[in-house]
This record gives C-alpha cells, sequence and structure tokens, in this order.
C-alpha cells in the first residue's frame, strides 16, 4: 500500500493530452514539492518533472506538472508512443521523515 | 556524466543479510552537497524508499526497514553500502542506488544506477 494515490493506468491515442493524477496528505504533498519519474520496461526510473513544475534539461515540453493542496498532476500532450511507460510521484514526508512513492501509472499509447 | 553502480549477490538465503554497494564515478561523494541514496521496487510494484547517506556519514532510514537498514559511506573508494538484515522472500527486489540531488525548491532524483535484482531464496 503506497502512501501516494496514483490510478494504476491511463491511456490515450497520439496527438492527445493525458494527465497521470496523484493524491497525498498535509505531511507529503500538501507541504512539500512533487517529483514524477518515467520508467521504461526493465530500465530505471528518469526524472522527467521536478519540484512540481521543473524539467530537467532533455525533456520535452509536452511535459508539465502542477500542485494543488494535497494533489499534484503530470501532463502530456501531443502523446507520441515514446510516452508509453510508467510514471511514479514522490515526495518527501515530514512526518515519517523519509520519501515516498505512487504505486505507479502505467500509460499506454493507443 | 555521473554514473552508479550496484554490485552484490543476486541470491541471498533467509535469514541472512543483503549487502549491496554502490560504486559511482564522475562525482566525487566527498564533495558533499548530495545525499546518496537506496531504493527499491518489489517485481511488477511501485518505489519504495530504503533510506540515505550524506559523505559526512549522516543516514535517514525508512521507519518500516529502520530495524534492518544500515547504510554506510566509503569516501575513499567512492562508495556506498547497503546492509538488509534478517531478509526474507518480502525483500526479494531490484534494488537501485542514486543520488539525490538539492535545489533552492526542494530535492529529486536525478540520477540512478542500473538496479541489482536480489532474489531472497533458501
Amino acid at each position: 500500500q503506497s502512501v501516494l494515490t496514483q490510478p494504476p493506468s491511463a491511456s490515450g491515442t497520439p496527438g492527445q493530452r493525458v494527465t497521470v493524477s496523484c493524491s497525498g496528505g498535509s505531511s507529503n504533498i500538501g507541504r512539500n514539492t512533487v517529483n514524477w519519474y518515467q520508467q521504461l520496461p526493465g530500465a530505471a526510473p528518469r526524472i522527467v518533472m521536478y519540484n512540481y513544475n521543473k524539467r530537467p534539461s532533455g525533456v520535452p515540453d509536452r511535459f508539465s506538472g502542477s500542485q494543488s493542496g494535497t494533489s499534484a498532476s503530470l501532463a502530456i500532450s501531443g502523446l507520441q508512443p515514446e510516452d508509453e511507460a510508467e510514471y511514479h510521484c514522490a515526495a518527501w514526508d515530514d512526518s515519517l521523515n523519509a520519501w515516498v512513492f505512487g504505486g505507479g501509472t502505467k500509460l499506454t499509447v493507443l | 556524466q555521473v554514473q552508479l553502480q550496484e554490485s552484490g549477490p543476486g541470491l541471498v538465503k533467509p535469514p541472512q543479510t543483503l549487502s549491496l554497494t554502490c560504486t559511482v564515478s564522475g562525482a566525487s561523494i566527498s564533495r558533499g552537497g548530495y545525499y546518496w541514496s537506496w531504493i527499491r521496487q518489489h517485481p511488477g510494484k511501485g518505489l519504495e524508499w530504503i533510506g540515505h547517506i550524506y559523505y559526512s556519514g549522516s543516514t535517514t532510514y525508512n521507519p518500516s526497514l529502520k530495524s534492518r537498514v544500515t547504510i554506510s559511506v566509503d569516501t575513499s573508494k567512492n562508495q556506498f553500502s547497503l546492509n538488509l538484515s534478517s531478509v526474507t522472500a518480502a525483500d526479494t527486489a531490484v534494488y537501485y542506488c542514486a543520488r539525490e540531488d538539492i535545489d533552492e525548491s526542494g530535492s529529486f532524483y536525478a540520477h540512478w544506477g542500473q538496479g541489482k535484482l536480489v532474489t531472497v531464496s533458501s
């Protein structure tokens, strides 16, 4: 049981805009910024959004992040086949004094 | 560029101790400014943070694993290590080492090892 809650799956067709949600609580998302990681099958996670809306170099500007209250979301516009991956949200939890993650959302490009 | 590489046994018998080492290249652990972490992923599941260490040796552990975890650093070898004691089948997972980068707004994992599958079985 993950501390942060994500839908297990999401899907979209090429060119569409999809969003992946992440819900937490007052001790994690409510106090700290959310990071998003993309994980291709068999590979290590890769950071695609940090401090809820900053994109590392190399990540297309089709990716955007938002955060409000105890929830956050990752949006991907102009969906591409190479976006098909598992997406994980993460935040520091001030009560646990630990990083907490969501269970991951498998994004399928139809 | 920064690279991390996990090493250690891929099979551990219960209730022995799981021991992994992460070798860092392209960055010096002793320069400070970063936390060095262990994160695991059970088969088909999400990520679970195990803990992190600063170059000084200061550690923070996941409360759910704290009684069994020790993370240590060897700055002379530019390595940090994970020991997880009294393992059971529930500790079977891919174990990642990672560097936690810090900026003015927070921190995030920008660099990861490729992961090491560790199976716990007699």
